[in-house]
């Protein structure tokens, strides 16, 4: 088992670039999100599903889009980086509901300039 | 909406000395979560509280859910370097909505 994979670990894109942050995941867990993780703001929820086909905003949905055509995969895309999105995205899952152990990927750690 | 204050936001100790970390919320909880985040990792869980007044340990590690489930607390006896990290709580809500604390970040003197 590999838990949750997120691809790439880093990227540096330029303003107005667009671009998708890969997360997947082999446990056949029903919920997935994301998140975003900045100095002195703790875990901030961008986007989850509860299932394919599902997905439903989460506290700072901005800026940012996501699509769960499969149980496995949930990536997240960004449409046109800002520096405000710079910080260190995590995706998790869990079995069944939010309220299961949430497994985190490794994260990766977005810089735009 | 609901809210998770955690305290407090830095702990720095000794190597042997006690921990204590606290979360406070502005609502009734369903359960509360732990996580621990290593500086540079990601978090990983290390324990879920849901029946009001419950106390688990871990070894070292003793998890409080209050009686009114709307606190909790994670004490560590004895710090070992090992135990550097950020620990945080996550409070289940209404819909099963979760509302992160902001972590604690415990450094250890060895």
């Amino acid at each position: 088992n590999a838990g949750v994979t997120q691809t790439p670990k880093f990227q540096v894109l330029k303003t107005g670039q667009s671009m998708t942050l890969q997360c997947a995941q082999d446990m056949n867990h029903e919920y997935m999100s994301w998140y975003r993780q900045d100095p002195g703001m703790g875990l901030r929820l961008i986007h989850y599903s509860v299932g394919a086909g599902i997905t439903d905003q989460g506290e700072v949905p901005n800026g940012y889009n996501v699509s769960r055509s499969t149980t496995e995969d949930f990536p997240l895309r960004l449409l046109s980086a800002a520096p405000s999105q710079t910080s260190v995205y995590f995706c998790a899952s869990s079995w069944g509901t939010s309220y299961n152990e949430q497994f985190f990927g490794p994260g990766t750690r977005l810089t735009v300039l | 909406g609901q809210q998770v204050m955690q305290i407090p936001q830095y702990q720095h100790v000794q190597e042997g000395e006690d921990f204590t970390t606290y979360c406070n919320s502005s609502t009734t909880l369903s359960n509360i979560q732990w996580y621990k985040q290593r500086p540079g990792g990601h978090p990983v869980f290390l324990i879920q509280l849901v029946k009001s007044g419950e106390v688990k340990k871990q070894k070292r590690l003793t998890f409080q859910f209050g009686e009114a489930k709307k606190n909790s607390s994670l004490h560590i006896t004895a710090t070992q370097t090992t135990d550097v990290g950020t620990y945080f709580c996550v409070g289940g809500g209404s819909n099963y909505k979760l509302t992160f604390g902001k972590g604690t970040l415990l450094t250890v003197n060895p």
